[in-house]
């Protein structure tokens, strides 16, 4: 069984403070996505990282897949109210992805 | 488009009945997902299809889950019986075989009183 870890799982900050959010497991991992999911509704992808050591950048938001492809951060620059919900990474192997427990991110105005 | 489309959104059902959810993939994915999601587990696979083929069915709880795909646009997930710890959101997500990164459906929130 892959797992996958997520840290830290609560996170509640101001508006326009920066944070990161990390991903972590023993296993290697072909590819690893982040998703963001709102209440009522699935995950929605944010981005794929598949080389290991890359950055890659969505506007506010920049994520790294580790070197040995097994951990990943996902950071938030001047978080905003917009940015609540919940984080999820999800390492993809075989063909199918295995999903972190998620970081809830409460952003307050 | 679309997207993955589910029904119902909302199931409320009395233990022992059966329950079928639905899911239409977006056209032209020939990878379709069901997964559950509980506070208490997270979001699990239950089983994967490609190209209409069940791939991957170790997740399944048991033999009260099974879960059909007839076609390229439609898929069913059954219980049958229902208990109350089968109470969950289960979603549908789907791929372009291959590709990493899946389209999920909005989901249908089971409650089995």
């Amino acid at each position: 069984t892959q797992l996958l870890e997520q840290s830290p799982q609560f996170l509640s900050i101001q508006e326009g403070e920066n944070l990161t959010v990390y991903c972590n497991s023993s296993s290697v991992f072909s590819s690893l996505q982040w998703y963001r999911q709102e209440p009522g509704e699935g995950p929605v992808l944010l981005v794929t990282v598949v080389t290991g050591g890359e950055v890659k950048k969505l506007k506010r938001l920049t994520f790294q897949f580790g070197d040995a492809r097994k951990d990943s951060s996902l950071h938030i620059t001047a978080a905003q109210p917009g940015d609540t919900g919940l984080y999820l990474c999800a390492g993809d192997h075989a063909g199918k992805s295995t999903f972190g427990d998620g970081t809830t991110l409460t952003v307050k105005p | 488009d679309a997207g993955v489309i589910q029904s119902p959104r909302h199931e409320v059902t009395e233990m022992g009945q059966e329950v079928t959810l639905r899911c239409k993939p977006i056209s032209g994915h020939n990878s379709l997902f069901w997964y559950r999601q509980t506070m208490m587990r997270g979001l699990e696979l239950l089983i994967y299809f490609n190209n209409n083929v069940p791939i991957d069915d170790s997740g399944m709880p048991e033999d009260r889950f099974s879960a059909k795909m007839p076609n390229a646009s439609f898929s069913t997930l059954k219980i049958q019986p229902s208990e109350p710890r089968d109470s969950a959101v289960y979603f549908c997500a789907s791929s372009p075989q291959g590709a990493v990164g899946y389209t999920f459906g909005s989901g249908t929130r089971l409650t089995v009183v």
